[in-house]
């Protein structure tokens, strides 16, 4: 059974700050996708890891998969307060119809 | 990225009555899914909806408390039954394009 573990589920950054966001995963997937979540919002796709190695960024935001590692991660650069969210990610269940599993979330909030 | 629909956006009912929750996408799809949040939880996958035959459903979610319709390759319909407070959640559908897994903006259900 796929279980996803993301850590830390509270973070509490000040401006200018990097972080990093973990996410492991217990059996093989060959993708991985990030998610940001406002506040009584939906789910905005942030980033699909699609390879071994992948990397990809969108501003401060970097992330990148290790599929032999099972991990992959989010690495925050310089946080400003717009960053504010819940972000999650969720693993491609394999041979199950394409679903996702998801973490638990990790809730960041950036303060001056 | 895609335009996925869901409606009502949200709605306040009495227990024992029944929902049902729409979910449109801009283009054709095999499967679709209905995720649940809890407030201040992550994802749960309730069911894949599949065209042309019956939605599969994770453990812990059955057809006759969440009966889900696929009559075509771009809609869904997720019913709520004989609902209780602990139905009380945000219900969400996806669907998995080639870009990514997409949501829609999310029903938020309380149960009174």
């Amino acid at each position: 059974e796929l279980k996803v573990e993301q850590n830390p589920l509270f973070l509490s950054m000040q401006e200018g700050k990097n972080y990093t966001i973990y996410c492991n995963y217990s059996t093989t997937s060959d993708r991985l996708y990030w998610y940001r979540q406002d506040p009584g919002k939906s789910l905005e796709s942030l980033f699909v890891l699609l390879s071994n190695g992948a990397v990809k960024q969108e501003g401060r935001l970097m992330a990148s998969l290790d599929t032999k590692a099972r991990l992959s991660t989010l690495h925050i650069t310089a946080a400003v307060h717009d960053l504010s969210a819940t972000y999650f990610c969720a693993v491609f269940r394999e041979r199950s119809q394409g679903n996702l599993i998801f973490g638990k979330g990790t809730k960041l909030s950036v303060k001056p | 990225s895609a335009v996925i629909s869901q409606k009502p956006s949200r709605d306040i009912c009495q227990r024992g009555t029944s929902l049902t929750i729409q979910c449109q996408v801009d283009s054709q799809v095999t499967m679709m899914f209905w995720y649940r949040q809890q407030p201040g939880q992550s994802l749960t996958l309730i069911a894949t909806a599949n065209q042309g035959s019956e939605a599969t459903y994770e453990s812990g979610f059955v057809i006759d408390k969440f009966p889900i319709s696929r009559p075509n390759l771009t809609f869904s319909t997720l019913t709520v039954s004989n609902m209780s407070p602990e139905d009380s959640s945000i219900y969400l559908c996806s669907a998995d394009y080639r870009a990514g897994a997409f949501f829609g903006q999310g029903t938020r259900l309380t149960v009174v």
